[in-house]
Order: C-alpha cells, then structure tokens, then sequence
C-alpha cells in the first residue's frame, strides 16, 4: 500500500542533542513537507520540498535542518539551536507544488528532556 | 488574528446528533481541505474543495468562496467520529495554512 512512513513514534533526547526524524514516501510524490503541531495551535510549516535536492525555508525553520537527497525521503534534523524541541512532528507529500491532494504520516512525538 | 479560524473549538455531541463545524478564512484561496486527525496523531485527509458541496457517507462539507466560509457536517453522529478536525486552506503556491482545530467528542 502507498503511503507516508515516519519513525519513530515517540522519540525521547536529552538536551542539547540534535536528532533526525525520518519521513518516507512511496506514492511517487514530488513535494513533501514537515509541520510542526503545539497544543492549541495549528500545523506550522518548518520546511519543504518541491523537488530532489532542493528544499524552502517555512515560518519557522530556525534550529531545523532538512535534506532531500532521494525523492522517497525527507528527514527532518532537530539541531541543539531548536529553542523548544518537544512537539509533535507531522510529514506530508502531495503530487506536485500545489497540494491539491494532501496526505500525512503518523507523527513523531517528540520529547526533549 | 489566524488568516484561519475554526469555530467551535472544542465540541461535544451525543450519539446520533447532526453536527457542524465552521472554517472561516480572511485572504483568497485556492481551495480547502478538511482534515481529521485521531488521537494516534495521524492525519487523514476528508475532502479538498474548491467550491460547491461534497459528500462521503455521514460527512458533508461546503464551501462559499464569495463569504470566505466553509462547513463540515456529520450525519447520525457516532463515538468512532470523535477527533480533531482541521480546516486547512492553500492561499498562494503550495503551502498549506492551518485553523486551530476543532475537538469533537461524541458520547454513546
């Protein structure tokens, strides 16, 4: 079945540790996205892709880091500089640049501690 | 103030209850999604509209571009509805921007 992959569920670092989320696409999608989700407030954009080895800036991308090395996957890297890294982290892929068609992965929830 | 806003927040029903909930946008779109997400956390997408009605199953949402509005409604509610769900609309290129979420809870 086609779909969006992310791993872990629940990750859990100590701080000052950067960590890598991992998001995997097989539905031949070009565009692919990472939100993050805070109690009582919308998905915010951190970063996207469009296309294989490029990748844009969202609203609030400071102490994040991406790649998009393969057209299947998109990880997402949480840096020491993320201010507040404990939220939860949602992927998304959709078939071109306009998300006419939009779908998600699972989540990772993650926990700085 | 949210270039998204959903209303109500927060929304409990009793098995069986017709329900609504609102999206309201300020800026001109290209269309609108609406979103259903489980406690899990994952998010499955419901409807993408750009104008008009559409309908699956027990769920019916509309949209009218002229008011900026748009309504998600639940037929013969039931406790398997219960979930967040989130308007969610593309105002320029490919960047999706997100309401609140409304909270629903559906008692047996």
């Amino acid at each position: 079945d086609g779909g969006i992959t992310q791993s872990p569920k629940y990750l859990f670092r100590k701080e000052g540790q950067n960590v890598t989320l991992s998001c995997e696409q097989n539905l031949n999608h070009d565009a692919m996205y990472w939100y993050r989700q805070d109690p009582g407030q919308g998905l915010r954009l951190i970063y996207y892709s469009q296309i294989v080895n490029d990748f844009q800036k969202g609203d609030i991308a400071e102490g994040y880091s991406v790649s998009r090395e393969k057209k299947e996957s998109f990880p997402l890297t949480v840096t020491s500089a993320q201010k507040n890294p404990t939220a939860f982290y949602l992927c998304a892929s959709s078939p071109s640049g306009a998300p006419t068609e939009a779908f998600f992965g699972q989540g990772t929830r993650l926990t700085v501690v | 103030k949210n270039e998204v806003e959903q209303s109500p927040q927060n929304l409990t029903a009793q098995e069986g209850e017709f329900i609504t909930i609102n999206c309201s946008y300020s800026v001109g779109i290209s269309a609108l999604h609406w979103l259903q997400q489980h406690p899990g956390g994952g998010i499955v997408s419901l409807f993408m509209l750009s104008s008009g009605k559409k309908k699956h199953g027990r769920l019916i949402a509309t949209i009218n571009i002229q008011e900026k509005h748009s309504s998600l409604h639940i037929t013969a509610s039931h406790p398997r509805d219960s979930a967040v769900y989130i308007c969610a609309v593309i105002i320029s290129g490919s960047r999706l921007t997100f309401g609140e979420g409304t909270q629903l809870t559906v008692n047996p």
